[in-house]
């Protein structure tokens, strides 16, 4: 069964600072990759879906990330972050095995300081 | 995107006791997925509940636990039963959109359970 991984369980930035947080997956197949996001007191948001194609995505709130299948990894990253940043962050990933449901990391909290 | 409401969006409950949690999807959808975040956690699949058939556990769920209905295309509930403080947790419904395996997952805002 497919895993994903989420190194950094929780990052303190000053804003204006960039950002970069790791995701690596455990699945030999085709593999569809995600990052959501959830603000203090939100649901689940999504920033960017990988599926195919350019290995570079770019999401909403000028967030991109970055597919390396031969590192098994989607890391996500922003140049500068905002205040408004401060969430937490989930990678996820599908495959193909026609199973829908995704497979969560276990979660990064950024907290940017003003 | 979809929209999801679940019911209820939060409630206390005593231990020994069971709650049922509803989830209305604004639009028909084949697939259901129910998932547990226990507090500072991922979120956890539970089940997958598709219309007409009985629902798909995850190892370590089972169905005399948290039993599932799915009457509809358009809704679902989950019962959390005989629950203890290890059940307090938030559970969200979510569904997906879209053909193949790329369709986008969409969340409700979940229901947190809190047993004392």
């Amino acid at each position: 069964a497919q895993s994903v991984s989420q190194h950094n369980h929780h990052v303190i930035l000053s804003e204006a600072a960039s950002l970069e947080l790791g995701c690596n997956y455990s699945y030999g197949g085709t593999v569809n990759l995600f990052w959501y996001v959830q603000y203090p007191g939100q649901h689940l948001q999504l920033l960017l879906k990988y599926f195919s194609g350019d290995p570079l995505v770019k999401g909403i709130k000028g967030f991109e990330a970055e597919f390396i299948k031969s590192k098994f990894s989607f890391n996500l990253r922003k140049p500068s972050v905002q205040w408004s940043d401060t969430a937490e962050y989930f990678c996820a990933v599908t495959t193909d095995t026609g199973r829908r449901a995704l497979t969560f990391g276990s979660g990064t909290r950024l907290q940017v300081q003003p | 995107s979809a929209v999801i409401s679940q019911k209820p969006s939060r409630d206390i409950c005593q231990r020994g006791t069971s709650l049922t949690i509803q989830c209305q999807v604004d639009s028909q959808v084949t697939m259901m997925f129910w998932y547990r975040q226990q507090p500072g956690q991922s979120l956890t699949l539970i089940a997958t509940a598709n219309q007409g058939s009985e629902a798909t556990y995850e190892s370590g769920f089972v169905i005399d636990k948290f039993p599932i209905s799915r009457p509809n295309l358009t809704f679902s509930t989950l019962t959390v039963s005989n629950m203890s403080p290890e059940d307090s947790s938030i559970y969200l419904c979510s569904v997906t959109r879209g053909t193949g395996v790329t369709g986008e997952l969409f969340f409700g805002e979940g229901s947190r359970l809190t047993v004392l």
